[in-house]
């Protein structure tokens, strides 16, 4: 069974940097094929992608974003983690991992989510 | 960036009733790369329909995808009280950049 678990701060304040861990099992990042990538939602609002890492360590990022983002995983701890710099509050939202499907991009399953709220 | 475009926005329905819910993309779209998600409040999303037709594992027959190119439809046949919830499309594209429609809330008439 494959499951992913979010955690990270519920708050951080404007300007910092938020770091954010996926730890995951039922899978290993070093197979080949295999990806896990970030998204997010503001409350009330839709999906947004943020980035993916595959298991040969290509990083790929949103264009809105990539300057904020770095995405880097632990292959012996089953784990992916996202850094976002300069956080302001329009970052607030619900960030998810999911693993995601080699060749339909596909994004099965997700983790449960974790909410960060960015507030001085 | 392909931009999806989900309508209707709200689709109040009873159940038993018929559910067709569209996604349109501003530049064609491979339909490998069309994917369908279900959120319902609380929740993350779980996956639907991947490759524009294929039902994920778990998912009931009252499901399906359909389209290609530019319009892609997601269809519930009967539905059932727990399928009344939020759903999105989302695209692959080469570049590689994901990305989402706005979402169609699914309501109980």
């Amino acid at each position: 069974q494959v499951t992913l678990k979010e955690s990270g701060p519920a708050l951080v304040k404007p300007t910092q940097t938020l770091t954010l861990t996926c730890t995951f099992s039922g899978f290993s990042l070093s197979t080949s094929g295999m990806r896990v990538t970030w998204i997010r939602q503001p409350p009330g609002k839709a999906l947004e992608w943020l980035a993916r890492i595959d298991w040969d360590d290509d990083k790929f990022y949103s264009t809105s974003l990539k300057t904020r983002l770095t995405i880097s995983k632990d292959t012996s701890k089953n784990q992916v983690v996202l850094t976002m710099t300069n956080v302001d509050p329009v970052d607030t939202a619900t960030y998810y991992c999911a693993r995601t499907q080699y060749g339909y991009n596909s994004l099965d399953p997700w983790g449960q989510g974790t909410l960060v709220t960015v507030s001085s | 960036e392909i931009v999806l475009t989900q309508s209707p926005g709200t689709l109040s329905l009873s159940p038993g009733e018929r559910a067709t819910l569209s996604c349109r993309a501003s530049q064609s779209v491979s339909s490998s790369y069309l994917a369908w998600y279900q959120q319902k409040p609380g929740q993350a999303p779980r996956l639907l329909i991947y490759g524009a037709s294929s039902r994920a594992t778990g998912i009931p027959d009252r499901f399906s995808g359909s389209g290609s190119g530019t319009d892609f439809t997601l269809t519930i046949s009967r539905l059932e009280p727990e399928d009344f919830a939020v759903y999105y499309c989302q695209q692959y594209s080469s570049s590689p950049e994901y990305t989402f429609g706005q979402g169609t809330k699914l309501e109980i008439k």
